[in-house]
């Protein structure tokens, strides 16, 4: 039983292009994140929700929209793909907010600009 | 703005030997979580350290949370091809962000 799942796990398309990343937790937490790895591995928090709720927006650009139907989903939307937008995309969650609480990952979306 | 390092960046290790890595910060940190990442994996959760001089142990692992709050430790006795990944702190800010440290890539050496 798969915790925090993400489709798709692998993504390919060229620049300029439109792509979504889904997220579903079957943990019952109430806050849900986005982070972005890079190459040099750099782990970056992008966006926080808390019960569908927009918590942080960490100066990630407007061609990146999150969406939150329920608080088990958190989808990633991306316009206009750039090449820079290569990255290895991680959904988390956790067990509230307010408190230092552990963060289980998902396997990852590997998304490849070409 | 928050800086978290971590040294070293990578490290070498024949098994068997101990290897460690730290996590400093510019700023005092509010609590700090540890968690290692597999080569082609996801961060998993490792420990949660709160208190100022915190120690905690987790078989082979000790994790320390400096004095000050503005370093910390994870230490590993006697490593195994099993500890092979990237170790990453991360100082929880408030709404449970975390900012994660650079992080240590570890390989280990049969």
């Amino acid at each position: 039983d798969t915790a925090v799942s993400q489709t798709p796990k692998y993504l390919v398309t060229q620049m300029g292009n439109d792509k979504s990343i889904k997220c579903e937790q079957n943990l019952g937490h109430d806050t849900m994140y986005w982070y972005k790895q890079d190459s040099k591995k750099f782990l970056k928090i992008m966006f926080s929700y808390n019960n569908k709720e927009l918590i942080i927006n960490e100066t990630v650009p407007n061609r990146f929209s999150p969406k939150s139907p329920d608080k088990a989903h958190l989808n990633l939307h991306i316009n206009s793909l750039e090449l820079g937008d290569s990255a290895v995309y991680f959904c988390a969650s956790s067990q509230g907010f307010l408190a230092a609480q552990p963060q289980h990952f998902g396997d990852g979306t590997r998304l490849s600009i070409l | 703005g928050q800086q978290v390092m971590q040294i070293p960046q990578y490290q070498h290790v024949q098994e068997g030997e101990d290897f460690t890595t730290y996590c400093n910060s510019s700023t005092t940190l509010s609590n700090i979580q540890w968690y290692k990442q597999r080569p082609g994996g996801h961060p998993v959760f490792l420990i949660q350290l709160v208190k100022s001089g915190e120690v905690k142990k987790q078989k082979r692992l000790t994790f320390q949370f400096g004095e000050a709050k503005k370093n910390s430790s994870l230490h590993i006795t006697a490593t195994q091809t099993t500890d092979v990944g990237t170790y990453f702190c991360a100082d929880q800010t408030g709404a449970n962000n975390l900012f994660f440290g650079t992080g240590t890539r570890l390989t280990v050496i049969p």
